[in-house]
């Protein structure tokens, strides 16, 4: 598809399952990010990958966080033994640029649902 | 560090009545500004945006900015809104986390009234 695919929409998980949520950016698109968006909130970074280099995991709240993007294209965001403070959206987002300033528009997917039971 | 301070988490406005929506941000050097809205269930779609130039920017769906360096603002405007407009508006700053990065604000809630 021509924007940034998300999968799954919904996810609930019962507390101390482990989850993978993908992010499928727009073709040659070299940068990719992560947000996480609570209820009522702004989203909030989380990590950044240029290609398939993850140049800045500095918003990650903890080592049960993991992201990773192989081969430069798909990215899939990994948290083990969820909590319920997980409970959040989790969006995707690309950019073709990958300069040291924003330049022009983030694409965001519809991003993922995780609900921690 | 950058900040986005949107002061308004709801505003109601009558449907064919002007709005402004308010955005004031903290950062050390030229800020890239931008609006997003997100319509329940949707993504964030982008605005409009401010790099450099002039400071009134157009956007997306009768959709202005103005940026103000004195005031450290980028209050979104739109002279009459539609029922369509009800949605959740955010303001952003770059360079976030990351290279390219955005920080965002916390949002405003629009409701529109008939």
């Amino acid at each position: 598809g021509a924007g940034v695919s998300q999968s799954p929409r919904y996810k609930v998980a019962k507390r101390g399952q482990d989850v993978a949520l993908r992010c499928d950016p727009i073709s040659g698109h070299v940068s990719l990010f992560w947000y996480q968006q609570a209820l009522g909130q702004g989203p909030e970074f989380l990590t950044y990958f240029q290609n398939e280099a993850q140049l800045d995991k500095s918003g990650l709240p903890s080592d049960r966080f993991f992201a990773e993007r192989p081969e430069g294209s798909v990215s899939t965001l990994k948290i083990q033994r969820t909590q319920q403070e997980d409970s959040a959206v989790y969006l995707c987002a690309s950019s073709f640029p990958g300069t040291t300033r924003a330049t022009g528009e983030l694409f965001f997917g519809e991003g993922s649902r995780l609900t921690v039971l | 560090a950058q900040s986005v301070t949107q002061p308004d988490i709801h505003i109601t406005v009558s449907e064919g009545a002007s709005l402004e929506l308010r955005c004031n941000y903290s950062y050390g050097a030229t800020p890239y500004l931008f609006w997003y809205v997100q319509s329940p269930g949707q993504g964030l779609q982008l605005l409009l945006k401010y790099f450099s130039g002039d400071t009134l920017v157009q956007g997306i769906k009768g959709f202005e900015a103005e940026f103000k360096r004195s005031q450290s603002s980028f209050n979104l405007r739109k002279p009459s809104v539609h029922w369509s407009d009800a949605a959740e508006y955010f303001c952003a700053v770059g360079a976030g986390g990351g290279a390219d990065g955005l920080t965002f604000g916390k949002g405003t809630h629009l409701i529109i009234q008939p």
